[in-house]
């Protein structure tokens, strides 16, 4: 069964460094979006690509957030620098062509920690 | 702001009783209502959704019922089995998804 990939899992980082997230949808997906789940609540939208343009953007923090996603395929999600209050899940998700915008596939995640 | 929030953080059921988790929403306008599942270590995974000009849905052993009226979204698992332990979390999609916070929910033996 095709699964959407991230790595790492787990993340340990001093504030202030930079971090790098990857994620692999599944094969075919255009859509492609990266959440943020703080610890108890549930995921929030931080950025959507439709294909390597994003189509929303207005909830990422710009100033130390950047995503790309170059070809069209995979996708870094980068934090530079980071702070404590970045400590979260980061998930990624992709949805196919002619399915709707609930039909969504989730990664296992990567847990960062911020020390 | 909109929120999609659910009642109860924790609920605790005995194995093979029938579960109910609740959530109440804000916004009248959204599309869809999803419920997702999400155990220890793992992304959200899709369980059931229902249309907003619907008000019940059925899928194997879950139900969602949806009550425009009050604005409140319920998900009920039949014979709730040990496997059934993790957070629920409901949905709307309006443009996008929102995610309330999370029920956990806990099967005893």
């Amino acid at each position: 069964e095709a699964e959407v990939a991230q790595s790492p899992r787990y993340k340990i980082t001093e504030k202030s460094q930079a971090v790098a997230f990857w994620c692999d949808p599944i094969s075919g997906h255009a859509t492609l979006y990266w959440y943020r789940q703080i610890l108890g609540q549930g995921p929030e939208l931080l950025v959507q690509f439709q294909d390597e343009s994003v189509v929303d953007d207005s909830q990422l923090p710009k100033d130390r957030f950047s995503a790309e996603r170059l070809k069209g395929v995979d996708s870094t999600l980068k934090i530079q620098p980071a702070e404590l209050g970045d400590s979260a899940m980061y998930l990624c998700a992709s949805r196919g062509p002619g399915l709707s915008y609930n039909e969504q596939f989730f990664g296992p995640g990567t847990r960062l920690t911020v020390l | 702001g909109e929120s999609v929030g659910l009642h109860l953080p924790t609920l605790s059921v005995q194995e093979g009783d029938n579960s109910i988790i609740n959530c109440a929403y804000s916004n009248s306008a959204s599309d869809y209502f999803i419920w997702y599942k999400q155990e220890s270590g793992k992304g959200p995974q899709f369980i059931i959704d229902i249309r907003s000009n619907m008000d019940k849905r059925q899928g194997q052993r879950v139900t969602v019922l949806l009550n425009k009226t009050v604005k409140h979204l319920s998900l009920q698992i039949a014979a709730t089995q040990p496997g059934d332990s993790a957070v629920y979390f409901c949905a709307e999609l309006s443009g996008k998804l929102i995610f309330g916070q999370g029920t956990t929910l806990q099967v005893k033996p």
